[in-house]
C-alpha cells in the first residue's frame, strides 16, 4: 500500500515567518494529494490539495507544490500568523477503482511564536 | 445534519470491556470512514462503509475491532476486550460519493482511554 513520511514532526517559527512541510510518498500511481489542519481539540479539516496534472497551487497564504518525478510534495505557509498553530497532516490517494481511501502522513505541529 | 457528529466525546473503560462508540455523518453522505489517531501518530485508516456496505475491512487492528452502518446512515465502532494500546482517539468522517478526491468531513472524535 501507499507509505507517506512527513517531515518534519515539529516545526516551530516566528511570526510572520515561513514554514514549510515535506511529504513523499512511495505509490507513483498516486494523483490526489490533499492537507488536513487540526488546531488544538478541534477537528481536522481541509486547507489545500493538489492533483497530479497540476505542479502548484495557491490559495492565500498557503500554497502546495508537486513534484511527480521525486514522488514529494510540500505545504508552504508564508506571512505565518498565530492562527496557523495547529497539526497539519498530508495524505495521498490514487485514482484506482475501489481504492478510496486515504494515506495520511504522521503529522507536523506548527507554532508560531509571537 | 449540521457535520459529521461522533458520541460519546470522551469513554473512559477497563480493560477487558467491550465499548461503541458511535457516528452520525452529514445526511446524504454515502461514504463514511473510521480512523484512528494515536498520540504523536498520524490518521491510521480503519474501515471504509458505502452506503451500508464495507468493501474494505482490512485496516481493522484485529478481530476484536468490528463496525456496521445501518439505513446508510450512523455506524457504530465496537471494540470487545478493549486493551491499553487501543487507547486513542477514534475519529469518523464522511464524505458525499466516497471519492478518493472528495473532501472528508471529520467529526470531533471519541478520546478513548483504556485503564
Amino acid at each position: 500500500g501507499e507509505n507517506v513520511e512527513q517531515h518534519p514532526s515539529t516545526l516551530s517559527v516566528q511570526e510572520g515567518d515561513s514554514a514549510v512541510i515535506k511529504c513523499t510518498y512511495s505509490d507513483s500511481a498516486s494523483n490526489y494529494f490533499p492537507w488536513y489542519k487540526q488546531e488544538l481539540g478541534k477537528r481536522p479539516q481541509l486547507i489545500i490539495d493538489i492533483r497530479s496534472n497540476v505542479g502548484e497551487k495557491k490559495d492565500q497564504r498557503i500554497a502546495v507544490t508537486l513534484n511527480k518525478t521525486a514522488k514529494h510534495f510540500s505545504l508552504h505557509i508564508t506571512e505565518t500568523q498565530p492562527e496557523d498553530s495547529a497539526v497539519y497532516f498530508c495524505a495521498a490517494s490514487k485514482a484506482v477503482a475501489n481504492d478510496y481511501k486515504l494515506s495520511f502522513g504522521a503529522g507536523t505541529t506548527v507554532t508560531v511564536r509571537a | 445534519g449540521a457535520g459529521v457528529s461522533q458520541s460519546p466525546s470522551n469513554k473512559v473503560t477497563e480493560k477487558g470491556k467491550d465499548v461503541e462508540l458511535r457516528c452520525d455523518p452529514i445526511s446524504g453522505h454515502t461514504a463514511l470512514y473510521w480512523y484512528r489517531q494515536s498520540l504523536g501518530q498520524g490518521l491510521e485508516f480503519l474501515i471504509y462503509f458505502q452506503g451500508n456496505s464495507a468493501p474494505d475491512k482490512s485496516g481493522l487492528p484485529s478481530d476484536r475491532f468490528s463496525a456496521e452502518r445501518t439505513g446508510g446512515s450512523v455506524s457504530t465502532l465496537t471494540i470487545q476486550r478493549t486493551q491499553q494500546e487501543d487507547s486513542a482517539v477514534y475519529l469518523c468522517a464522511s464524505s458525499l460519493r466516497g471519492r478518493r478526491d472528495e473532501k472528508l468531513f471529520f467529526g470531533s472524535g471519541t478520546q478513548l482511554s483504556v485503564l
